[in-house]
């Protein structure tokens, strides 16, 4: 059972540059959303999804883009890195269905960007 | 959106019991509080969670008064695995609340 499953788990890049952080879970969530982590600080909420074909912004959605093709999957687009995007990526699921679900979080190991 | 106030550090040594309090005054009548625990260069992962009274699992309890205002994590005896940090989170997926927004959190050090 892989839970959520972020790829890569490190990038470098330089300013400017475009890059797809990768995002999927096999536990049939429909919630799903991505976070970022500076050193020292708390999560903040980037973007999140209700379900397939449905987006939404977070606290700090300036210079990401997302989209929810399937249930499976969220990836996370910046279009023109820049250097304050340099930060650990966690992407999280949830069941939104209720029953026996907590509707806790699960979390995938992060990807660590940096931006040159 | 339930905006959630925690200390921001705080030290033990081991075998004591740990209490961190969140402070949520605007809590909604659907939110639950669930609290998470993150170690350096791991993502967070669920403790526990509640929506009145008292909840006890294996690792931790959790206090919630009846005007849900507030809830206390409390960790029985830590050791120095323990050392970490906590963030309390308002809301639920299941109720609608689809802006999680975590907190600050409290850094927990454990030490022997």
């Amino acid at each position: 059972n892989a839970g959520v499953t972020q790829t890569p788990k490190f990038q470098v890049l330089k300013t400017g540059q475009s890059m797809t952080l990768q995002c999927a879970q096999d536990m049939n969530h429909e919630y799903m959303s991505w976070y970022r982590q500076d050193p020292g600080m708390g999560l903040r909420l980037i973007h999140y999804s209700v379900g397939a074909g449905i987006t939404d912004q977070g606290e700090v959605p300036n210079g990401y883009n997302v989209s929810r093709s399937t249930t499976e999957d969220f990836p996370l687009r910046l279009l023109s890195a820049a250097p304050s995007q340099t930060s650990v990526y966690f992407c999280a699921s949830s069941s939104t269905s209720g029953g026996a679900d907590t509707g806790e979080l699960f979390f995938g190991e992060g990807s660590r960007l940096t931006v040159l | 959106l339930a905006k959630t106030t925690q200390p921001i550090s705080m030290d033990s040594y081991e075998g004591q019991e740990v209490n961190i309090t969140c402070s949520h005054n605007n809590i909604a009548t659907n939110d639950y509080i669930t609290w998470y625990q993150q170690f350096p260069s791991q993502g967070p992962r669920f403790i526990i969670q509640g929506y009145k009274t008292k909840v006890t699992n294996e690792v931790a309890s959790l206090f919630i008064p009846a005007d849900r205002k507030s809830s206390t994590l409390s960790l029985p005896r830590v050791s120095l695995s323990d050392t970490a940090v906590y963030y309390c989170l308002v809301g639920s997926s299941l109720w609608g609340t689809d802006k999680l927004i975590f907190g600050t959190g409290t850094r927990l050090q454990v030490f022997p």
